[in-house]
């Protein structure tokens, strides 16, 4: 079946440096890519999407652009700051609309 | 605009005990998803619903049950709990190919 498969945490960065978060996936058709955030004791928050090949999925200054020829979705933010620290997970969306997640990246911005 | 509610907030609950995880949601979403997070892991479906009548298993369905009666409410039945159920327990809802709104998570604790 589908998956995604995330870079490995935790990622530990000085606030305004660069950050990626890797994302690859497997899919049999072509799914829509998603990027969550998970803070502290809260639930999933929607970060940005993208539904088709080369979209830029952005919000609150992270992009993502959904690369088919390498099946990647990999999240980027130009300068990250201590209130960006969270998990951030990968999705896609197959049939149905069932959401497939990767396992999570924790993400820790130092002061 | 509540959102994706779901009650109750913490639970413990001894094994063998049974227990209902309610979700109600009120942006009329077609699709609604049960998913447990156990500590350090990503997300995992439990059921599913993609409409009123309609219900799904997801990657891990033993020990849980679901009904959608309407399509607002899409509560998730524990029967004999077990401390491998012992988790963080997600509800969600979509519509289209939006991304899937969360809500806030039950913790449930079987001892």
């Amino acid at each position: 079946g589908d998956s995604v498969t995330q870079m490995e945490g935790p990622v530990t960065l000085s606030e305004e440096a660069f950050l990626t978060i890797n994302c690859t996936y497997t899919a049999t058709g072509y799914p829509s890519l998603f990027w969550y955030v998970q803070y502290p004791g809260e639930g999933l928050q929607l970060l940005l999407k993208a539904t088709k090949a080369d979209d830029k999925g952005s919000n609150k200054g992270f992009e993502a652009t959904y690369r088919k020829e390498t099946t990647s979705f990999h999240l980027e933010k130009g300068s990250v700051q201590v209130s960006d620290s969270a998990v951030y997970f990968c999705a896609l969306s197959e049939e149905g609309n069932k959401l497939v997640f990767g396992a999570g990246t924790i993400l820790r911005v130092k002061s | 605009n509540a959102g994706v509610t779901q009650t109750p907030k913490f639970r413990i609950l001894k094994i063998g005990q049974s227990m209902t995880l309610q979700c109600t949601q009120d942006m009329n979403h077609n699709y609604m998803y049960w998913y447990r997070q156990d500590p350090g892991m990503g997300l995992k479906l439990i059921y599913y619903s993609v409409g009123a009548g309609i219900t799904d298993k997801g990657e891990v369905p033993n020990g849980y049950n679901v009904s959608r009666s309407t399509t607002e409410d899409f509560p998730l039945r524990l029967e004999l709990a077990a401390p491998s159920q012992t988790s963080v327990y997600f509800c969600a809802s979509s519509y289209s190919d939006v991304g899937a709104f969360f809500g806030q998570g039950t913790r449930l604790t079987v001892v």
